[in-house]
This record gives C-alpha cells, structure tokens and sequence, in this order.
C-alpha cells in the first residue's frame, strides 16, 4: 500500500534551518510529484511548493522563494524540505502530499517548533 | 492569483442531516483541478473529491461534489458521526480556508 512516512518531530532555534524528510513506499517514488503543505496550529492549509522526483524540477510558493529547497534522493525514495532563517511564525506541522495537481496519500505530518 | 473562498465557516448540523459545503473561486477554473479534503484533528488531510465529482478511493458514497466554472459543492447526504470535521477545498494546490462542520 502507499505510504508516505515523514522524519520526526523539530525544535529549533530563531535562524536555523530545518531539513524534512518523507519516505516513499508502495509505488514508483519517480512517477508522482511532491508537494509540501504547512499548517500552523488552528490554522489553514498553506502550500509551500512541489518537487518532480523524477526530474528534480522544483516550484515554490512565493511567499517561500529564496527560503526553501526540496530535493530527492531516488535511491531510497525519499524527498526533502529545507526550510533556512526560521522564525516564530514557521511553527507548524510540515505535511508532503503526493500528486500534481491533488493530494491522494499524505505524510502523517512532522511538527517543527521554531523557539529560543 | 486565485483566491477560494469557503462558506459558511462553520456549520453546525445533527448526525443524520444533510451538509452543503461551498467553495466559491476569485475567476473561472477548470473544475479538473477542484478537490476536496476532509480533515480531523491530530490527522493528516484526505482526499475526497477530485476534478469537482469524483469520489477518491473508498469515499462513501454520501460524500458528493458537484459545480463549475467558479461555484463548487461538496455535500454530504446525511451526516454520521465521523464526518464531523473540517473541510477544505483546493485548486492546484491553493486551498479554501475551510469549512468546519460541528455537531448541533
């Protein structure tokens, strides 16, 4: 069965970065894009950006642009989300979702906790 | 950049009663795109609807969507209890802000 299954929860610091990843299993991991969602605590869904990984083509939010990096290593089927300069307001559940255009199986979500 | 907007906010209902959902787009879309999502607390989004219409894999069939150009609906026919929850619709990757549906 499909399954997306994320890193573990973060605590960080004001400045630092925070690397996510999300494992891949039950399918072709090259034949489905990634894309990365955040949700804040009590909030809405916000969209960060996708990652072919077939391709390793990237788009990102332009909220995010200059901030964000998502990769992928295809030997072990697993994307990554960098997210660099963290603040308070980055805190939140960081989800991958698989698909292009919806998100038919979803990662069971990493909470980052941007604190000093 | 296109906005969606979700009404009502919250929707406060009885188990048994029919909920309709709505998500109203800034322009016109290509209902291909339009999803809908259920959400509970703790959980990661599902997918229920996609391309407006189409139930995804083992959505019950009370579940439905319909709509286009830039009016969509999700409706629930008759409530059970593991259907209170918040709902979000999405096109290409923007989402409503969401639709929560409570028990009355």
């Amino acid at each position: 069965q499909v399954q997306l299954v994320q890193s573990g929860a973060e605590v960080k610091k004001p400045g630092a970065s925070v690397k996510v990843s999300c494992k891949a299993s039950g399918y072709t991991f090259t034949s489905y894009d990634i894309n990365w969602v955040r949700q804040a605590t009590g909030q809405g869904l916000e969209w960060m950006g996708w990652m072919n990984p077939n391709s390793g083509n990237t788009g990102y939010a332009q909220k995010f642009q200059g901030r964000v990096t998502m990769t992928r290593n295809t030997s072990i089927s697993t994307a990554y989300m960098e997210l660099s300069s963290l603040r308070s307001e980055d805190t939140a559940v960081y989800y991958c979702a698989r698909g292009a255009y919806k998100g038919d199986y979803w990662g069971q979500g990493t909470l980052v906790t941007v604190s000093s | 950049e296109i906005v969606l907007t979700q009404s009502p906010g919250t929707l406060s209902l009885s188990p048994g009663e029919r909920a309709t959902l709505s998500c109203r787009a800034s322009q016109s879309v290509s209902s291909s795109y339009l999803a809908w999502y259920q959400q509970k607390p703790g959980q990661a989004p599902r997918l229920l609807i996609y391309g407006a219409s189409s139930r995804a894999t083992g959505i019950p069939d009370r579940f439905s969507g319909s709509g286009s150009g830039t009016d969509f609906t999700l409706t629930i026919s008759r409530l059970e209890p593991e259907d209170f929850a918040v709902y979000y619709c999405q096109l290409s990757w923007t989402f409503g802000q969401g639709t929560k549906v409570e028990i009355k």
